[in-house]
């Protein structure tokens, strides 16, 4: 099994470009979420979903879209690249029961300039 | 909404030193814990997990965390580091109940000089 699988690994952009970050997963997690990391800030939750066609808000949703067409992908999209959305980013899935730990991609490390 | 503090920033030790980090988190229910590591240049990997029953649970690598509900900690100890443990280690904590996600503290550094 792949996994979780996130694409690009590595990303820069220019202020207000627009891009998407690609997650895929092959385990039929229904739960995927999107942390974004930063140094001395930890894991910070961005946005999640509980199924296909459900989608939450995290903690710094501000910036990003997400979807849920699918079981298996939870695309993050960008709108309008932001020098403080350089970070790298991760995407996580997990079944839906109470005691299902988090599995992560490698991340995607985004540069905006 | 839970919420999760680690206490150290930044640890340095000496291999063969003893190691314990700190955590707490705030929420009145019923809670899962977990300790997760983040290696250099790598993703985070799930080092422990609480769900239930003995308070002490052991992971891999020589890692055990006690979980102290009256203090609402969930520290993370190891007898004797070793090199190979330097790392960021994240405290996590997930309301136990549907829907919730997992909330993580801001990470402790940790560098084991040889």
């Amino acid at each position: 099994n792949a996994g979780v699988t996130q694409t690009p690994k590595f990303q820069v952009l220019k202020t207000g470009q627009s891009m998407t970050l690609q997650c895929a997963q092959d385990m039929n997690h229904e739960y995927m979420s999107w942390y974004r990391q930063d140094p001395g800030m930890g894991l910070r939750l961005i946005h999640y979903s509980v199924g296909a066609g459900i989608t939450d808000q995290g903690e710094v949703p501000n910036g990003y879209n997400v979807s849920r067409s699918t079981t298996e992908d939870f695309p993050l999209r960008l709108l309008s690249a932001a020098p403080s959305q350089t970070s790298v980013y991760f995407c996580a899935s997990r079944y839906r029961g109470y005691n299902s730990p988090l599995h992560f991609g490698n991340g995607t490390r985004l540069t905006v300039t | 909404a839970q919420s999760v503090s680690q206490h150290n920033h930044h640890v340095i030790l000496s291999e063969a030193a003893s190691l314990e980090l700190g955590c707490n988190y705030s929420y009145g229910g019923t809670v899962n814990l977990f300790w997760y590591v983040q290696y250099p240049g790598q993703h985070l990997q799930l080092l422990l997990k609480y769900f239930s029953g003995d308070p002490l649970v052991k992971g891999i690598k020589g890692f055990e965390a006690e979980f102290i509900k009256s203090k609402f900690s969930f520290n993370l100890r190891k007898p004797s580091v070793q090199w190979s443990d330097t790392a960021e280690y994240f405290c996590a904590v997930k309301a136990n109940q549907a829907g919730t996600a997992l909330i993580f503290g801001k990470g402790t550094t940790l560098s084991v000089s040889s």
